[in-house]
């Protein structure tokens, strides 16, 4: 069965203090990894897709990297604008077209 | 960017009545789209997923009857609430994913989803 596993659950920085969300999966063969950004009562909003391990993306103060087993969200010099949870996801090769998404790591820039 | 767009984003209605929620993707046609239940602080639930022209796959534990979907076109799908219930309470949230062929023979696949719903029964 496809999990992901997203830690921390919250995270608490001080405004310019640059972090790391972690995104850990098992997957029967991976088609993408998602990365969404959720505000409070919005729907989730696209940040990256990632295909295959040493892959690297970048928009604005977050960076997206992948290995075989999880991904991480490098988030740089954060402003209290990029206070929101932080969703990953992972679609499987395969049948079945879904997305499989953690629980999501909470993340507050305190000014 | 492509955008998803659903409608009503806010919903009250008596217990026994229908609630309709449209979901259109505004800039992109979707051969695929998802609908998605989340409760307060909790994760998005796949409800079902629809393709253009044919029946939605609902998810287990996810009673077809009750949650009717119709994806009309490549740009529109439809989920119905039958019968509500103060149970069915929620923040319902569709999605439309699209498939990119890039340069090269590569490709991409992007999942956007709408602004979401919010359906309060009484």
């Amino acid at each position: 069965e496809d999990q992901v596993t997203q830690s921390p659950e919250a995270l608490r920085l001080q405004e310019g203090e640059s972090s790391s969300l972690n995104c850990s999966y098992t997957v029967s063969g991976l088609r993408g990894l998602f990365w969404y950004r959720q505000d409070p009562g919005k729907g989730p909003e696209f940040l990256f897709t990632l295909y295959s391990a040493g892959e690297e993306k970048e928009k604005e103060r977050l960076k997206a990297t992948l290995t075989k087993k999880e991904s991480f969200l490098h988030i740089t010099a954060p402003k209290p604008e990029d206070s929101a949870t932080y969703l990953c996801a992972v679609q499987a090769h395969g049948g079945a077209q879904k997305l499989v998404f953690g629980q999501g790591t909470r993340l507050t820039i305190n000014p | 960017g492509a955008v998803v767009s659903q409608h009503p984003s806010r919903v009250i209605c008596k217990s026994g009545t229908s609630v309709k929620i449209e979901c259109r993707s505004l800039d992109f046609q979707a051969t695929t789209m998802f609908w998605y239940r989340q409760f307060p602080k909790q994760s998005l639930m796949l409800m079902a997923t629809s393709n253009e022209g044919s029946k939605a796959t609902y998810e287990q534990g996810v009673e077809k009857d009750k949650f009717l979907i119709n994806h009309a076109s490549l740009t529109l799908s439809t989920l119905t609430v039958t019968s509500a219930h103060p149970e069915d309470s929620s923040f319902y949230i569709c999605s439309a994913r699209v498939f990119r062929v890039k340069e090269q023979g590569r490709f991409s696949y992007e999942q956007y989803f709408g602004p979401g719903t919010r359906l309060t029964v009484t």
